[in-house]
């Protein structure tokens, strides 16, 4: 599986934007980019996945490289319910598996 | 809709002693995976299973094994348990492939072995 790279952690205050950087530069052209999030003491949750255009959803936005080599996530208004550890994956072909790396821990400042 | 669920929350077993778990996916979802994560090795996938068939592996021992029903309920075991072995088990739940489709996660089985 190709891999990704993501900071160890982030810290942002409440209320205001947040953007998680992900490199995936051995990514071919039939993988997705997944983001999960894993809130603790809870399983991982489905953030927003994509391919080559940009995707938004009601959780978050997803901006993709042109060259597909990195991404970032965007929460647009963090709260403290968003301090998680967010995950970073690409997933190919026809492979049902997610390969979670370490993640970044997002801490969030009241 | 129900998420997924998982039985039982919390396990405690002796080493050499086996264990099942169960997990019942989201209606409608035929693929579930098993997770299995702790803190030193993270989150690892240990397998798939689509319409009554492992479909995925990941790279664990023998000792790990699952089935799925025509219900999509799947159940997982683990054979004479080791000290290691003491982890959070997720199963996971989508309509098909994750490539393209979200995964949706049971709150976990956590087993403790002693």
């Amino acid at each position: 599986d190709a891999k990704t790279t993501q900071p160890n952690s982030m810290e942002s205050n409440e209320e205001e934007p947040v953007h998680l950087p992900c490199n995936h530069s051995t990514i071919s052209g039939t993988d997705y980019i997944h983001w999960y999030r894993q809130l603790p003491s809870q399983g991982p949750e489905y953030v927003i996945h994509g391919l080559t255009s940009n995707v938004n959803n009601r959780m978050a936005s997803l901006a993709i490289a042109e060259d597909r080599k990195s991404s970032t996530l965007i929460l647009h208004r963090a709260t403290l319910r968003d301090a998680a550890v967010y995950y970073c994956i690409l997933v190919t072909g026809a492979n049902s598996k997610l390969t979670f790396g370490k993640g970044i821990t997002l801490s969030v400042r009241p | 809709k129900a998420g997924v669920t998982q039985t039982p929350r919390y396990l405690i077993k002796t080493r050499g002693q086996q264990v099942t778990l169960s997990c019942s996916p989201i209606s409608g979802h035929r693929s579930v995976s098993w997770y299995q994560q702790t803190p030193g090795q993270g989150l690892q996938f240990l397998f798939e299973y689509f319409s009554e068939t492992q479909r995925n592996k990941g790279n664990f021992p023998g000792r790990f094994s699952g089935r799925q029903f025509s219900n999509s309920r799947s159940e997982m075991n683990v054979s004479t348990l080791e000290l290691g072995d003491s982890a959070l088990y997720l199963c996971a739940s989508s309509f098909d492939e994750v490539t393209n489709n979200e995964q949706f996660f049971g709150p976990g089985t956590r087993l403790t072995v002693l």
